[in-house]
């Protein structure tokens, strides 16, 4: 059972436009999603999370928007550059009753930004 | 500021043998995480150490996985008789515990067996 969805196997855009990447999930108990990027023979780096109790993060370019009730989040990238061009993993923990605290992974969008 | 290291980059083995990896840490951090990755696939969980207690493993990890963590700081994943299907990239990740579970990864053991 996939609990974190990304739909998308990859995505293209032009350098200077908006990447929207999306991720669905099932698990209600989920407190905190992530973004994570990773480059080839790399291991995945942290990009930005959000709290189960917002439904915006900001950092710079990236920014983060949380959809509860329809259980959807995704990442905007503006302007995106092609230094961007990589895997995108959307993640969930669920840190309830001394939970593990392990991360649950979507299976990843490949972005390729053209200059 | 050292990252997660992880030994080796790359392991080529024959079906049958075993092998072992090392993962060292972030020095300050007490929890321990491996992953293992295919591809097309996102990283899976497969076990956890909170200092040198293993408090959880994945489904995933069969009676011929084996990971240790002696002192609560390095770790070793071991696979005994290799199976063609264990070939991955078998990723490795420590946590400060924060509340949000953020973890730093290191750059992964690339396994193929033949």
């Amino acid at each position: 059972d996939q609990q974190v969805k990304q739909n998308s196997p990859s995505l293209s855009v032009q350098e200077g436009r908006i990447s929207i990447l999306n991720c669905d999930y099932t698990n209600s108990m989920f407190d905190y999603f992530l973004w994570y990027k990773k480059y080839p023979a790399e291991g995945p780096t942290f990009l930005i999370s959000i709290s189960s109790i917002k439904d915006k993060n900001e950092d710079g370019r990236f920014t983060v928007f949380l959809n509860k009730s329809a259980k959807h989040l995704s990442l905007h990238i503006v302007p995106s550059q092609p230094g961007d061009s990589a895997v995108y993993f959307c993640a969930a923990s669920a840190n309830y009753g001394g939970a593990t605290n392990k991360l649950i992974f979507g299976t990843g969008t490949l972005l390729a930004v053209q200059p | 500021d050292t990252g997660v290291s992880q030994d080796p980059r790359h392991k080529i083995t024959k079906r049958g043998q075993n092998v072992t990896f090392r993962c060292d840490p972030i020095s300050e951090h007490n929890r321990l995480y491996w992953y293992r990755q295919t591809l097309g696939q996102g990283p899976e969980f497969l076990t956890y150490f909170q200092n040198e207690a293993q408090l959880e493993k994945s489904r995933l990890l069969s009676d011929r996985f084996s990971a240790e963590r002696p002192k609560g700081s390095f770790s070793t994943l071991e696979i005994q008789r290799t199976e063609q299907g264990d070939s991955a990239m078998y990723l490795c990740a420590s946590s400060a515990g924060t509340h949000e579970g953020k973890l730093f990864f290191g750059s992964g053991t690339q396994l193929s067996v033949l």
